[in-house]
């Protein structure tokens, strides 16, 4: 069965330093989002993407935040200056429609900012 | 109200009990209604999509309602397993279907 993949399950970095986190959405999807988690918190949603253009952001997403759908595959988060507070599970999902379709999300992964 | 909730927070049952939560949500601008089930060290696996008021949905023993006018929506569990322990979360979208507010979740504990 088709599956959302992100790489790196893991990752550490020091404060101010840029990461990007990479997703490859299920093939047939046209709809890509990204959502973080802090421990102990709720899900939040961050951004959402469709036909090569953000189709909505939330307050969290600001100018430190970037996404990119370099190759037709990958979908990747960049944080360019990472700050402690971004220390969480970053999930990446995909539907093949609008928010009334199924979104698949993928294992996410563990950010750690230091 | 401004944002999901859900309640209860947690739930512990026996093998075999029927249970249910909530998921209350702005009625304003709804757009659609996620229900998703999330294990410990998994990702949220999708459960339900519901965007008509009234719309009932059923997955083997896990069924769910929603309610658009006034904004809340129950998930069932007929005959629990311990299999069935996990964090059952709930999230809105608003109009145009892309920004997604979830809830802290329901965590449910089925003791064998």
């Amino acid at each position: 069965e088709p599956e959302v993949t992100q790489t790196p399950s893991h990752q550490v970095t020091q404060m101010g330093q840029e990461v990007i986190l990479r997703c490859v959405p299920i093939s047939n999807h046209l709809y890509f989002y990204w959502y973080r988690q802090i421990l102990g918190q709720k899900v939040e949603f961050l951004v959402s993407f469709y036909n090569n253009e953000i189709s909505e952001k939330s307050e969290i997403f600001d100018d430190q935040f970037s996404v990119e759908r370099p190759d037709g595959s990958n979908f990747t988060l960049k944080i360019r200056s990472t700050k402690l507070e971004d220390s969480a599970m970053y999930f990446c999902a995909s539907s093949e429609g609008p928010g009334g379709e199924t979104q698949y999300f993928g294992p996410g992964t563990r950010l750690l900012v230091l | 109200i401004l944002n999901v909730e859900q309640s209860p927070q947690s739930l512990h049952v026996q093998e075999g009990d029927s249970t249910n939560f909530t998921c209350s949500f702005p009625s304003s601008n709804f757009y659609a209604l996620h229900w998703y089930r999330w294990e410990t060290a998994k990702s949220p696996e999708a459960l339900f999509v519901m965007t008509l008021n009234g719309d009932e949905k059923k997955k083997g023993r896990i069924s769910a309602t929603l309610n658009t006018k006034e904004g809340y929506s129950y998930l069932y569990i007929k005959g629990s397993q311990p299999e069935d322990s996990a964090t059952y979360l709930c999230a809105s979208l608003n109009t145009g279907g892309f920004k997604t507010i979830f809830g802290a979740g329901t965590r449910l504990f089925v003791k064998a």
